[in-house]
């Protein structure tokens, strides 16, 4: 079984220029995540789907941040414009018991610099 | 809030040792989960063990075991016959009902040959 993909797994940016990552999760995982981690950290969460509704997205930029999963399958998470501040680790996860009893399946991340 | 404390940023062991990570946590939830994930340089997070806040009995899987005190709000990972794959970045996270799985800052761990 595949996991959760991700891409790109590197992506190299100038300020105020848009970005866009993808994710693909594990077939049959209705609920969908995107973190953010910075540098030393731990991840933290951006928003939150249940098939493809936003149930929670409190922490998600928006003036900046846009996130969309169509047909309740692959989401994409877009940045415009991007600021220095956004360089970080964008991962992706999936889940479908909510993550309660089994936690959470990773992909391995987009590594976005943003110069 | 619930939040999650790893008040040890790096931690070493010699190969074939044992190490303990610690986690903290805090909640006014009596209903929830811990995990502790490891996370590689390839940066995918690998699920090492979890454990249910209503089962008293601390969960094990293979060398890795966990001391989950709940009273205590503690949760800590013990690594037994340390090797070198195991060198990681290790993240205890929680997760309820109420809450979308919380990470801690982290404990980077070296494995010393």
């Amino acid at each position: 079984e595949a996991g959760v993909v991700q891409s790109p797994r590197y992506k190299i940016i100038e300020k105020k220029q848009p970005v866009a990552f993808w994710c693909n999760p594990i077939s049959g995982h209705n609920t969908l995540y995107w973190y953010r981690q910075n540098l030393g950290q731990g991840p933290e969460l951006l928003i939150r789907y249940e098939n493809e509704e936003a149930v929670d997205d409190s922490q998600l930029p928006k003036d900046r941040f846009s996130a969309e999963r169509l047909k309740g399958v692959d989401s994409t998470l877009k940045i415009q414009p991007a600021e220095l501040g956004d360089s970080a680790v964008y991962l992706c996860a999936s889940s479908f018991d909510g993550g309660r009893i089994y936690g959470y399946t990773f992909g391995s991340g987009t590594r976005l610099t943003v110069v | 809030a619930q939040t999650v404390t790893q008040s040890q940023p790096e931690m070493s062991v010699q190969e074939a040792e044992t190490v303990t990570l610690s986690c903290t946590y805090d909640t006014s939830e009596s209903d929830y989960y811990l995990f502790w994930y490891k996370q590689p340089p390839s940066r995918q997070m690998i699920l090492v063990i979890r454990q249910e806040a209503y089962k008293q009995q601390n969960a094990t899987e293979n060398r890795f075991s966990v001391n989950f005190q709940k009273a205590a709000k503690s949760f800590s990972l013990k690594i037994s016959d340390s090797q070198l794959g195991d060198a990681a970045m290790y993240f205890c996270a929680y997760r309820s009902a109420l809450a979308d799985m919380r990470f801690g800052a982290g404990t980077r761990l070296t494995v010393k040959p």
